[in-house]
């Protein structure tokens, strides 16, 4: 199986900040990787597919990126409604595995 | 808009099987992958594994062999199906089902499932 490791695995920000989550995958995954983001009690909601590929309707502070095997997702000024889990996703290599998440704190 | 409705038994005793129903609403079956996920807090998110609008299945090494996610064909409606058995504790946690495309774009509510003597 991918091994995908997430780090921080919690994250201590503020309303306007600028954060970034990374993903490293434990071999190539063609940059078959999505970003997701789960609240309290509800499922997850695409945020970015094929590692850079913004998901409609998604606001555009949210980014993507690739570099080989590590990934990164960036959220360029927090909002309240940002407040949340994120999980990276590889779909290169059956069984589809997840990161860990990281969850993003007000402090 | 494609929406999903899962629903399903919440608890089972250890050695029972597990099933749940996911219907798709405003979405055809092909072309997509339909997907289920569960959320334990031992182990995070893991995939459990995916059906196509032609039937053909990938299922998680891990469950294989426990494992059967199928297309039901018996009714009209655009529903399929996940059946897990010979649960256990470690099979405790939220099921999702979801749409792939391999992403997965649409999520249902979830199905809590516990697994408790």
């Amino acid at each position: 199986d991918i091994q995908m490791t997430q780090s921080p695995s919690t994250l201590s920000a503020s309303v306007g900040d600028r954060v970034i989550i990374t993903c490293r995958a434990s071999q190539s995954i063609s940059g078959y990787l999505a970003w997701y983001q789960q609240k309290p009690g509800k499922a997850p909601s695409l945020l970015i597919y094929r590692a850079s590929n913004l998901q409609s309707g998604v606001p555009s502070r949210f980014r993507g990126s690739e570099s080989g095997t590590d990934f990164t997702l960036t959220i360029s000024s927090l909002q309240p409604d940002d407040f949340a889990t994120y999980y990276c996703q590889q779909y290169s290599s059956s069984p589809y595995t997840f990161g860990q998440g990281t969850r993003l704190e007000i402090k | 808009q494609v929406q999903l409705q899962q629903w399903g038994a919440g608890l089972l005793k250890p050695s029972e099987t597990l099933s749940l129903t996911c219907r798709v609403h405003g979405e055809s079956f092909s072309g997509y992958y339909w997907t289920w996920v569960r959320q334990s807090p031992g182990k995070g998110l893991e995939w459990i594994g995916e059906i196509n609008g032609g039937g053909i299945t990938i299922y998680n090494p891990s469950l294989r062999s426990r494992l059967s996610i199928s297309i039901d064909t018996a009714t009209s409606t655009n529903q399929f199906s996940l059946r897990l058995s010979s649960v256990t504790a470690a099979d405790t946690g939220v099921y999702y089902c979801a749409r792939g495309g391999p992403s997965l774009n649409a999520w249902g509510q979830g199905t809590l499932v516990t697994v408790s003597s």
